[in-house]
């Protein structure tokens, strides 16, 4: 198994630019998530799945849009990137099932906007 | 909202020797987990704990969560370079969806 793949892994944007992130598992898991991590700070949720074709907004989800057609892809679109946006961003994914807790993590795209 | 501090921020300690980090909670928590991130990678599970008072270890990591689910400790025992990264704890204060909060993050370094 591959696990979670996110690519690119490196991107810098202009201002007011769009990009898609794209986020692959290969563990038939149910729950995917995105994240955020800015220096120094820990990891915060922009959305979240539970399953395809159901998503819902986290922590700090303005700016940002995801789609769930398929169990194993959940891309997340920046639609005007700012600087603001300038962050690490991490997909994970989980298993929903008695006693596994467990989130598997990409290696992250990091993102540079200018 | 769920709010996590992590104590310290940074720790620097010879091999060796043994280490605690701590993580707070300001709600009760369903569910603690603790991930290790190594520099500029994705996180990597630990463990997690549930009920009051558990405590779990692996090879010479063991994590506690206290009585009241509150706090949580890490203890590394004779740390070597290996443990070197971020120590993240999270809280699942989703019932279900394991939507994870994230504290900020210790950063251990382990001098050879």
């Amino acid at each position: 198994n591959a696990g979670v793949t996110q690519t690119p892994k490196f991107r810098i944007l202009k201002i007011g630019q769009s990009m898609t992130l794209q986020c692959t598992q290969d563990m038939n898991h149910n729950y995917m998530y995105w994240y955020r991590q800015d220096p120094g700070m820990g990891l915060k949720l922009i959305y979240y799945s539970v399953g395809a074709g159901i998503t819902d907004k986290g922590e700090v989800p303005n700016g940002y849009n995801v789609s769930r057609s398929t169990t194993e892809d959940f891309p997340l679109r920046l639609e005007l990137a700012a600087p603001s946006q300038t962050s690490v961003y991490f997909c994970a994914s989980s298993y929903a099932g008695q006693d596994t807790y467990e989130q598997y993590f990409g290696p992250g795209t990091r993102l540079t906007v200018t | 909202s769920q709010e996590l501090e992590q104590s310290p921020q940074s720790l620097i300690v010879q091999e060796g020797k043994n280490l605690t980090i701590n993580c707070t909670s300001s709600k009760t928590l369903y569910g603690l987990y603790w991930y290790k991130q190594k520099y500029g990678e994705g996180l990597i599970f630990l463990m997690m704990l549930q009920k009051g008072g558990e405590e779990k270890s692996h090879e010479k990591i063991t994590a506690k969560l206290d009585e009241k689910k509150q706090q949580s400790s890490l203890h590394i025992t004779a740390s070597q370079p290996s443990h070197a990264g971020i120590y993240l704890c999270g809280a699942d204060n989703s019932g279900g969806y394991q939507k994870v909060t994230f504290g900020t993050g210790t950063k251990l370094q382990v001098i050879p």
